[in-house]
């Protein structure tokens, strides 16, 4: 079955670094992949769509500046948080839908900011 | 946006028993689907349920859909605590995109 590989699973910085979370499609080719962020104990909110060769799209409310979006190649998507602080500590979760239609989805980054 | 509920929010049952998670949605949708999250893991997808059809099943998995009532329930009959797990429901918003929408998560324990 499809599988998207997420690195890192964890990932501890200081506080002002970045971070950059790749998603990489292995046995297909993904044109569109997701990014969503989940805070314990609560649902998935999409943050954004990566389009293979265009720009992101960003949701209401997230910005594009704080949370960079690459999707250089067919299989790979990569989520870079710039200038990172405590409140961007989360759980940060990427998908892409397979040949079949439906979405795979990585294991997700936790990302804490210290 | 949150596409919608779900409800229980936390349910707890005895090993043997059946589960029961609601799922209410806002808008119109292509297809509803049920995911599976263990605890800080990613997501497995359990089921999808087309806009047209009224019911489905996959093993121990019963799902069903109301588009009038924009809801749908999944079922999971003699539970096991391997099921012990956040349940979310996700809809793909008709004319969208195609980005997942999901509801609030149910999280259940199944006690040994």
């Amino acid at each position: 079955g499809a599988v998207v590989s997420q690195h890192p699973s964890r990932v501890i910085c200081k506080s002002g670094t970045s971070v950059k979370i790749e998603c990489r499609s292995l046995d297909f080719q993904a044109t569109t992949m997701f990014w969503y962020r989940q805070f314990p104990k609560k649902s998935l909110m999409l943050m954004a769509t990566s389009n293979e060769g265009s720009k992101a799209t960003y949701e209401q409310g997230v910005e594009k500046d704080k949370f960079l979006i690459n999707h250089a190649s067919l299989t790979l998507s990569t989520l870079t948080v710039t200038s990172a602080h405590p409140e961007d500590s989360s759980f940060y979760i990427c998908s892409a839908r397979d040949f079949g239609g439906g979405y795979t989805f990585g294991s997700g980054t936790r990302l804490t900011v210290v | 946006s949150q596409q919608g509920e779900e409800d229980p929010q936390a349910l707890s049952i005895q090993e043997g028993e059946n589960a029961t998670m609601n799922c209410s949605y806002k808008t119109s949708i292509n297809n509803l689907q049920w995911y599976r999250q263990n605890s800080g893991r990613g997501l497995v997808h359990l089921i999808l349920i087309r806009s047209n059809e009224r019911e489905k099943h996959s093993g121990r998995l019963r799902v069903t859909l109301d588009t009038s009532k924009k809801s749908s329930s999944l079922l999971i009959t003699a539970s096991r605590a391997a099921d012990t797990a956040s349940y979310f429901c996700a809809t793909v918003v008709r004319g969208s995109a195609r980005q997942l929408t999901f509801g609030s998560g149910t999280q259940l324990t199944v006690l040994p």
